[in-house]
């Protein structure tokens, strides 16, 4: 079946520039079938997506963070990433890579999250 | 950006009962309306999609309804395993854009 699986530091200082892997299992990215985004979780914000990003490479990105996040893929590793520039605390909590399911509403497929710190 | 609002933020109700949780749309979404199941320590899981389609798996005891600015999400007969965090979720096609409700924790009473 399908699985994503988050990676990334953990840990980062605050003007930092947070990079997030989500490997696909289960599906090509290259098929063109879905979008794949990124969401974020924290206790202040609560769920707050981020962007997306097509097989063609076509992006979307929350209009709040276009200034400092972008998504890009690589189709032969199968894998999607996430980088979120000058880093903050605000940026901190669980960052989620999901699948978008049937005409692009909805969020049918999730990881299971990387926690993701901002310390001095 | 569509603000989506939940009520209420907490429900206290027992195993057996049936339990409706709203959430509100700022503008209107058509049927644009997801709901999920988020249980501590794990990701969200998918409910609801186009504010009355059962995914994949989902149990028939969840059911959702509603259109425009108003929607809910339905639990006939709560079972123990049912008490966790639901978010409802809108898509905004013409900006893209996808927010989120504040939340409902299901507490057991």
């Amino acid at each position: 079946q399908v699985q994503l699986q988050e990676s990334g530091p953990g840990l980062m200082k605050p003007s930092e520039t947070l990079s997030l892997t989500c490997h696909v299992s289960g599906a090509s990215l290259s098929s063109g079938a879905n979008y794949w985004s990124w969401i974020r979780q924290s206790a202040g914000e609560g769920l707050q997506w981020i962007g997306r990003i097509y097989a063609s490479g076509r992006t979307d990105l929350n209009r709040s963070l276009r200034s400092r996040a972008s998504i890009s893929a690589d189709t032969s590793s199968n894998q999607f990433f996430l980088r979120l520039r000058s880093v903050t605390a605000n940026d901190a909590g669980i960052y989620y890579c999901a699948r978008l399911g049937w005409m692009d509403t909805h969020f049918d497929l999730w990881g299971q999250g990387t926690v993701v710190t901002v310390s001095s | 950006e569509i603000v989506m609002t939940q009520s209420p933020a907490t429900l206290s109700v027992s195993p057996g009962e049936r339990v409706t949780l709203s959430c509100r749309a700022s503008q209107g979404i058509s049927n644009n309306l997801a709901w999920y199941q988020q249980k501590s320590g794990q990701a969200p899981r998918l409910l609801i999609y186009g504010a009355s389609s059962r995914a994949t798996g989902i149990p028939a005891r969840f059911s959702g309804s509603g259109s425009g600015t108003e929607f809910t999400l339905t639990i006939s007969s709560l079972q123990s395993e049912d008490f966790a965090v639901y978010f409802c979720q809108q898509y905004d096609h013409w900006a893209p854009m996808y927010t989120f409700g504040q939340g409902t924790r299901l507490e057991i009473q």
